[in-house]
Order: C-alpha cells, then sequence, then structure tokens
C-alpha cells in the first residue's frame, strides 16, 4: 500500500516564525501535492511538483513556499507564520502516467498561528 | 476554469437511509471523474472514479455514474452505516490538457446516526 506520512499531526507557532512541513512517500511518485483544507473552501492547491527540484504554483501560493530536494520528499515552508494561515494541511502524491489523477494523501498536519 | 459544485451540508441520516449527494462540473477537454472520503482525523482517500461518459463507479455500496449530458457525477448509497459519516469530496481531473492536478468541490459532511 502507499504511504504518505507528514511530520506531525498538530502544530502551534508564533506569528513571524519559519515554519517547516515536511511529507515523505514510499511509493516512488513522481506528483507531489500540498493543499490547504478550510471549512467552507474545501481544498485548496497550494504547490505541486512533478520531478525533483521541480515546482509549480497552485491556486493560494502566497505566503508559502516549497522544496523538494528528493523524490520522495516535498517540503512546505512558510516564511513568515500569520494567523490567516491557521489551517489544515495535506499533502498528496501520484504517479504519472494512467494513474496520475489518484491522488494519495497524507494524514494531514493541523497548524495554528498564534 | 475548471470547477466543481456539490452539495456542502452538513447532513444527518439514520442508519439505513438512502444517501444522494450531488455534483456538477464545468470542464473543458475530457475530465476524470472521483469521489474521495475523508474519515475523522484522517486524510483524504479515494472511494470511486469514472474515466470516461457512462462508466459507473463503485466502491463500498457507494455509486456514481459519469453523465456527461448533465456534466454529474452524483454519488448514492442505498443503505448508509454508521461508519459511513465523514466528509465527502466530489473532484476532477483534465487528463486532456495532461493536467495532473486535481479540482476539488467544497465538501459535504454526512453524519449517520444509529
Amino acid at each position: 500500500d502507499v504511504k504518505v506520512t507528514q511530520s506531525s499531526r498538530y502544530l502551534v507557532k508564533r506569528t513571524g516564525e519559519k515554519v517547516f512541513l515536511e511529507c515523505v512517500q514510499d511509493m516512488d511518485h513522481e506528483n507531489m501535492f500540498w493543499y490547504r483544507q478550510d471549512p467552507g473552501l474545501g481544498l485548496r492547491l497550494i504547490y505541486f511538483s512533478y520531478d525533483v527540484k521541480m515546482k509549480e504554483k497552485g491556486d493560494i501560493p502566497e505566503g508559502y513556499s516549497v522544496s523538494r530536494e528528493k523524490k520522495e520528499r516535498f517540503s512546505l515552508i512558510l516564511e513568515s507564520a500569520s494567523t490567516n494561515q491557521t489551517s489544515m494541511y495535506l499533502c498528496a502524491s501520484t504517479l504519472r502516467g494512467l494513474e496520475a489523477d489518484t491522488q494519495y494523501f497524507g494524514p494531514g498536519t493541523r497548524l495554528t498561528v498564534l | 476554469g475548471n470547477s466543481v459544485t456539490q452539495m456542502e451540508g452538513p447532513v444527518t441520516l439514520s442508519e439505513e437511509a438512502f444517501l444522494t449527494i450531488n455534483c456538477t462540473y464545468t470542464a473543458t477537454g475530457y475530465p476524470s471523474l472521483f469521489w474521495y472520503v475523508q474519515y475523522p482525523g484522517e486524510g483524504l482517500q479515494l472511494l470511486l472514479k469514472a474515466t470516461k461518459a457512462d462508466d459507473k463507479g463503485s466502491n463500498k455500496g457507494f455509486e456514481a455514474t459519469y453523465r456527461k449530458e448533465t456534466t454529474s457525477f452524483h454519488l448514492e448509497k442505498g443503505s448508509v452505516q454508521v461508519s459511513d459519516s465523514a466528509v465527502y469530496f466530489c473532484a476532477l481531473s483534465d487528463s486532456w490538457s495532461g493536467s495532473e492536478k486535481l479540482v476539488f468541490g467544497k465538501g459535504m459532511k454526512l453524519t449517520v446516526n444509529p
């Protein structure tokens, strides 16, 4: 089975802190994604990556950056956390090709910025 | 651009009731359509999918049929159980453009009471 893990289930940070959210997948997937999930807004794509060192902006990239130095790991970075970044963050991965559209999700990180 | 509109709820049903969750979409090209489910405290997982018009996806007693003429992919289950309590997301991918991103609806929270 595909396994996508995220470094923390719950995280509390202060305004202005630099925050790293880590995601690791164990199935050699090429594509990885970061979403945030908010009540009434569903899932919104922040960034995605098709390959190592490659990144593309999603729908709401402002205030975030990403890093993909190894195929299995995709990091989301909040350079200076703000209260409006309090949210649930979900990582996902998928193969490329015919099965590319079936995404596998991690359990999520609930981030609170005080 | 591509979009998904689904019932948002929340919805509360009694065990063994019939469930329908409406989902309609707007897309260019030939999207694949999905239903994802998020159980409490977990990430999303694929429930079912359909890749072309008139396909029926099914899993765990849930069904959805890809209706191109009405641009719909409604989710149904004949008899819900308490264990079906979750948030349900409709989603599409635009395989024509080669995009491997998914566009999600806002999700619908279902609670099933015994």
